[in-house]
């Protein structure tokens, strides 16, 4: 069974650009999650998507966003980028229909530098 | 809020040591923890899981037991090996509510085991 697929696996970007990211998860598994990961501020929650809607959302800038397809593929979009950008994003899925204890698995993650 | 506090690390021990890494949590509700590793370059995989006080998970020689009365999922395992150094990541979430696919991390145990 495949993992979850995030491409690219590393993005050089400059300030003021945009960046899409994108991440297919395991087969079946309608819930996509979106974390970013730096040394300071560690793991942080951006959003989850379940079934195309945006189920819950964590505490960045509306230049973070994202949505998910019809098959599930999420994609994550961050505009006018900054330095601080420059983390690993992580995104990982669950099948999302039961409440809480189902799993999340992740992938490998996109690597997102900022010059 | 909701939080996870994790013994800083980084900790280095020597193969067929015993590990324990601290875990405590603080939340409004009861919710689900969670062990999981990162390998350097990788993504997080999830190593164990406890749903509710009193549970214990277990995987490849990793044990650790939700105790509601302490707020705490200590991590540990009898004989650590090379192969174990890794960063090991406590979180929580929530079984009902609007915290389905957030993941509250704390910031990591880098473990590092010598021959």
């Amino acid at each position: 069974k495949a993992g979850v697929t995030q491409t690219p696996r590393y993005l050089i970007k400059t300030r003021g650009q945009q960046v899409t990211l994108s991440c297919s998860p395991i087969s079946g598994h309608r819930s996509v999650s979106w974390y970013q990961q730096t040394p300071g501020q560690g793991l942080q929650f951006l959003f989850e998507y379940f079934s195309e809607t945006q189920r819950n959302k964590g505490n960045f800038p509306g230049r973070f966003s994202g949505r998910q397809f019809s098959n599930s593929r999420s994609e994550m979009n961050v505009s006018t980028l900054e330095l601080g950008d420059s983390a690993l994003y992580l995104c990982a899925s669950s099948r999302g229909d039961r409440e809480g204890d189902q799993p999340q698995h992740f992938g490998d993650g996109t690597r997102l530098s900022i010059l | 809020g909701d939080s996870v506090t994790q013994m800083e690390g980084p900790v280095t021990l020597s193969e067929e040591a015993f590990l324990t890494i601290n875990c405590t949590y603080t939340a409004t509700g009861y919710p689900s923890l969670f062990w999981y590793v990162q390998y350097p370059g990788e993504g997080l995989q999830l190593l164990l899981k406890a749903t509710k006080a009193d549970d214990k998970g277990s995987n490849k020689g990793f044990e650790a037991t939700y105790r509601k009365e302490t707020t705490s999922f200590h991590l540990e395992k009898g004989s650590v090996q090379v192969s174990d150094s890794a960063v090991y990541f406590c979180a929580l979430s929530f079984r009902y509510g609007g915290s389905q696919g957030n993941l509250i991390f704390g910031k990591g145990t880098k473990l590092s085991v010598k021959p």
